[in-house]
């Protein structure tokens, strides 16, 4: 079954720590992306990377950072530098074509920092 | 700015109809998403237009009014299943999607 997972679907760490959340595709999608999901608001964009070895930062990159070294995965990093990272990440991926459409989405990881 | 205004909560009765508005200010417009999305749960995709009128999907339908910045999201029969909360996305000149804030659909048997 192809699709994106992500884990682990819950997350804690102590203040002050760095913590990488996965994801992993297996759809053949070039598009990868990072949200973050706040109770009431929308998903907002912290990166994404259209093609191997390049990301580009969203409207939210202070306190994370990413890599992209292989398709198929797309970690982020939640820096100590994040002031309030306590938060429901979600990763999606399409197609590079700009007329994608739908964005595919993993299961989530519920990060809690305490 | 961008912009993407949705109610924040609405209630409905089992088997009855419910339609959730969404208004839009983007620069640029590319295409408009519905995503659905349980408690704790990834969203899910409902429906995509980018042109005006109605499609659609089942007891889903989708409308958009490009003129307007406006769809809405239209539930016929409703049931228990669809407590969720639904997105609203539009894809903008740069092919980014901004999403709105959701509205919480609670049904009520």
């Amino acid at each position: 079954d192809g699709g994106i997972t992500q884990s682990p679907k819950y997350l804690f760490r102590k203040e002050g720590q760095n913590v990488t959340l996965s994801c992993e595709q297996n759809l053949n999608h070039d598009a990868m992306y990072w949200y973050r999901q706040d109770p009431g608001q929308g998903l907002r964009l912290i990166y994404y990377s259209q093609i191997v070895n390049d990301f580009q930062k969203g409207d939210i990159a202070e306190g994370y950072s990413v890599s992209r070294e292989k398709k198929e995965s797309f970690p982020l990093t939640v820096t100590s530098a994040q002031k309030n990272p306590t938060a429901f990440y979600l990763c999606a991926s399409n197609t590079r074509e700009l007329d994608a459409g739908e964005q595919f989405f993993g299961p989530g990881t519920r990060l809690t920092v305490l | 700015g961008q912009n993407i205004d949705q109610p924040t909560e609405m209630t409905a009765t089992e088997g009855a109809i419910v339609q959730i508005n969404c208004t839009y200010q983007t620069s640029g417009f590319n295409g408009l998403f519905w995503y659905q999305q349980h408690a704790g749960e990834a969203p899910t995709f409902l429906s995509y237009n980018v042109l005006d009128g109605l499609e659609e999907k089942g007891r889903f339908s989708s409308f958009l009014s490009r003129s307007k910045g406006y769809s809405y999201l239209l539930l016929k029969e409703l049931q228990m299943k669809d407590s969720a909360s639904y997105l609203c996305a539009v894809l903008d000149s740069n092919y980014q999607l901004i999403w709105g804030a959701g509205t919480k659909l609670i049904i009520k048997p």
